[in-house]
């Protein structure tokens, strides 16, 4: 079946620097990838998705281009905030498991002055 | 923002206890999905309903759980026998155009399940 992988549990940045945070996946068919976040006692929410005709998907500063060579939809932004501190969850449907949206184990980004 | 309601937010149950959470879906959402959620971190898929029937689930939810949405504005999610391992958080979800470009999920605020 499908899956998800977010190789790290958690990142520790000083804000201002560069946010990146690493998804693959592997899929026998062309899947929707996704990044949804969860900030501290709230429910997740999508923050960006792939697109069918490639754009790359951006939002709140955050962008993730889907190259499918390598089965990755890393997630970026040139500059954390404080704000972005939060669990990341990367994840798939659309591929060979069906409809069902699977999520990776998630990235708990944090933000320190 | 979409509003997904859950209730209760809260229950605790004994070891063997039956629980129950139910998940009203945003108006006009035909997709409803439930998760696991245990410790703040991995969201377990548990199943996943289309115009309210029931696409695709785990084992283990075929054979603990009993998962219906009897109308388009109540789903519920049961357990028939808790046991220490279910004690999470369950997140319901719902969407209006999944599969598509614009489908995303909405979460609800989740019912946090203890188990003693």
């Amino acid at each position: 079946g499908d899956s998800v992988t977010q190789t790290e549990g958690l990142v520790t940045l000083t804000e201002g620097l560069p946010v990146m945070l690493n998804c693959t996946y592997q899929s026998t068919y062309s899947p929707f990838l996704f990044w949804y976040v969860q900030h501290l006692n709230e429910a997740p929410k999508l923050l960006l998705k792939s697109f069918t005709d490639n754009k790359r998907p951006e939002h709140q500063g955050f962008h993730a281009t889907l190259h499918k060579s390598s089965s990755s939809f890393h997630l970026q932004k040139s500059s954390a905030q404080l704000s972005d501190s939060a669990l990341y969850y990367c994840a798939l449907s659309g591929g060979s498991s069906g409809n069902k949206l699977i999520f990776g184990i998630g990235t708990l980004l944090s933000v320190k002055p | 923002d979409a509003a997904v309601t859950q209730k209760p937010r809260y229950l605790i149950k004994m070891k063997g206890q039956e629980a129950e959470m139910k998940c009203i879906p945003e108006k006009g959402h035909t997709a409803v999905f439930w998760y696991q959620q245990k410790q703040s971190k991995e969201l377990k898929f548990l199943i996943y309903f289309q115009n309210q029937q029931p696409l695709d689930q785990i084992d283990m939810v075929k054979e603990r759980f009993s998962a219906v949405c009897p109308s388009s504005s109540l789903c519920s999610l049961g357990i028939r026998t808790c046991e220490a391992e279910d004690s999470a958080l369950y997140l319901c979800s719902s969407s209006q155009d999944w599969g598509w470009d614009t489908g995303q999920l909405y979460f609800g605020e989740g019912s946090k399940l203890t188990v003693l």
